[in-house]
């Protein structure tokens, strides 16, 4: 069945250290985006990209990094420079352009200890 | 002020009642997203919309573009309901998303 898998669920990393996020999807969708959850709030973009090896910053790009260097797979860094990293990380592709809907990954809960 | 606001916040349902979850935005659109978010964080998308309305189901959506709202209704609610629902618009062709912060719904057996 084609979807976006996300991995791991739950994540524990102690302070200082970079993390990689797993996010690949097997849609054939062009975009890709990573999106911060934090309690009461709206999901927010991190980062997005349209096409291999080419991403943009998004409302919240400080202390995170993104690679595109397959279509399938976008992997998101949090980095030791980002202040509060204890947050839900969901993945999300679709097609170009509107008309195409989401899909959504199931997440990856990330606790900096 | 958030480009998305929902009400309500919280919302408690009786099973079988038919429930409403708004909508607003302030900025233009190419699309306005309805999702569902189970316990455990995974969401699915149930509508997009540029205009008019859609059904799936006992879900209905709709869409007044003119007043820049939105609105969700669930006939017969049933515990298993029980979600976030969140609202998300497209402000252009890029398909990025702005979310509201959702709307929590519990459905009482």
């Amino acid at each position: 069945d084609g979807g976006i898998t996300q991995s791991p669920k739950y994540l524990f990393r102690k302070e200082g250290q970079n993390v990689t996020l797993s996010c690949e999807q097997n849609l054939n969708h062009d975009a890709m985006y990573w999106y911060r959850q934090d309690p009461g709030q709206g999901l927010r973009l991190i980062y997005y990209s349209q096409i291999v090896n080419d991403f943009q910053k998004g409302d919240i790009a400080e202390g995170y990094s993104v690679s595109r260097e397959k279509k399938e797979s976008f992997p998101l860094t949090v980095t030791s420079a980002q202040k509060n990293p204890t947050a839900f990380y969901l993945c999300a592709s679709s097609g170009l352009g509107t008309g195409f809907g989401y899909t959504f990954g199931s997440g990856t809960r990330l606790t900096v200890v | 002020k958030n480009e998305v606001e929902q009400s309500p916040q919280n919302l408690t349902a009786q099973e079988g009642e038919f429930i409403t979850i708004n909508c607003s935005y302030s900025v233009g659109i190419s699309a306005l997203h309805w999702l569902q978010q189970h316990p455990g964080g995974g969401i699915v998308s149930l509508f997009m919309l540029s205009s008019g309305k859609k059904k799936h189901g006992r879900l209905i959506a709709t869409i007044n573009i003119q007043e820049k709202h939105s609105s969700l209704h669930i006939t017969a609610s049933h515990p298993r309901d029980s979600a976030v629902y969140i609202c998300a618009v497209e402000p252009g062709s890029q398909g990025n998303l702005i979310f509201g912060k959702g709307t929590k719904l519990s459905v009482k057996p």
